[in-house]
C-alpha cells in the first residue's frame, strides 16, 4: 500500500534553514510527481510546491519562491523541502502528497504531515 | 493566482440532512476541480475529481457538479462519518489552490 512518511519538522528561529523528507513506499516513486502542501494551526491547507516525475520541472507558491527548494531522489523514493530564510508565518505541518496520475494534478495520497514551528 | 471562494465556512446538520457545499473560482477552470474531506488531526482525503468524478469507495452518497467557476458538493444524507472540514482545489494550473474550507458538525 502506499504510504507518505515525512520527517525532519523542528522548532527553529527566524531567518534559518531546515529540510524536510518525505518517504515514499507501495509505488513506483519514480513514475509521479509530488506535492508539498501546508497547513498553519487552525487554518486551510496551502499548497507550497510541485515536482515532476524526473525533477526536471518545479512549480512554487510565490511566498516561497526563492527561499524553498523542492527536489526529490527517485534512487531513494524520497522527496525532499530544503527551507531556508525561514519566517513565522512558514509555521504549519508540512504533508506531502502524491500526485494522483498524468491527467490530474490532484493529490491522491498524503502523508501525516510534519510540524515546523517558526519561532524565536 | 485562482481563488477559490467556498460558503459557508460552516453549517451544522443533522444525520440524514442533505447538504450543498459551493466553490465559486475567480476565473474558468473548466472541471478542473477536485473535493478534500479532512477529519481532525488526519491529512486530507481526495473524494472527487474532474469537479464530479467520485474517488473509488467513496460513497455515492456524496456527489459533485459543476463547470467553468461554479461547483457544488452535495451530500444526499448525512451520515455520522461525514462530520469533517471539506475544501476544494483547482488544479487548471500553478500555482495550484484551495478553497478556504467548510467545517460540517453536527446539529
Amino acid at each position: 500500500q502506499v504510504q507518505l512518511v515525512e520527517s525532519g519538522g523542528d522548532v527553529v528561529q527566524p531567518g534559518r534553514s531546515l529540510r524536510l523528507s518525505c518517504a515514499a513506499s507501495g509505488f513506483t516513486f519514480s513514475s509521479y510527481g509530488m506535492h508539498w502542501v501546508r497547513q498553519a494551526p487552525g487554518k486551510g491547507l496551502e499548497w507550497v510546491a510541485a515536482i515532476s516525475y524526473d525533477g526536471t520541472n518545479k512549480w512554487y507558491i510565490d511566498s516561497v519562491k526563492g527561499r524553498f527548494t523542492i527536489s526529490r531522489d527517485n534512487s531513494r523514493s524520497t522527496l525532499y523541502l530544503q527551507m531556508n530564510s525561514l519566517r513565522p508565518e512558514d509555521t504549519a505541518l508540512y504533508y506531502c502528497a502524491k500526485r494522483a496520475d498524468i491527467a490530474h494534478q490532484t493529490l491522491d495520497y498524503w502523508g501525516q504531515g510534519t510540524l515546523l514551528t517558526v519561532s524565536s | 493566482a485562482i481563488q477559490l471562494t467556498q460558503s459557508p465556512s460552516s453549517l451544522s446538520a443533522s444525520v440524514g440532512d442533505r447538504v450543498t457545499i459551493t466553490c465559486r473560482a475567480s476565473q474558468g477552470i473548466s472541471s478542473a476541480l477536485a473535493w478534500y474531506q479532512q477529519k481532525p488531526g488526519m491529512a486530507p482525503k481526495r473524494l472527487i475529481y474532474d469537479a464530479s468524478s467520485l474517488e473509488s469507495g467513496v460513497p455515492s452518497s456524496l456527489s459533485g457538479s459543476g463547470f467553468g467557476t461554479d461547483f457544488t458538493l452535495t451530500i444526499s444524507s448525512l451520515q455520522p462519518e461525514d462530520f469533517a472540514t471539506y475544501y476544494c482545489q483547482q488544479y487548471y494550473n500553478f500555482p495550484l489552490t484551495f478553497g478556504g474550507g467548510t467545517k460540517v458538525d453536527i446539529k
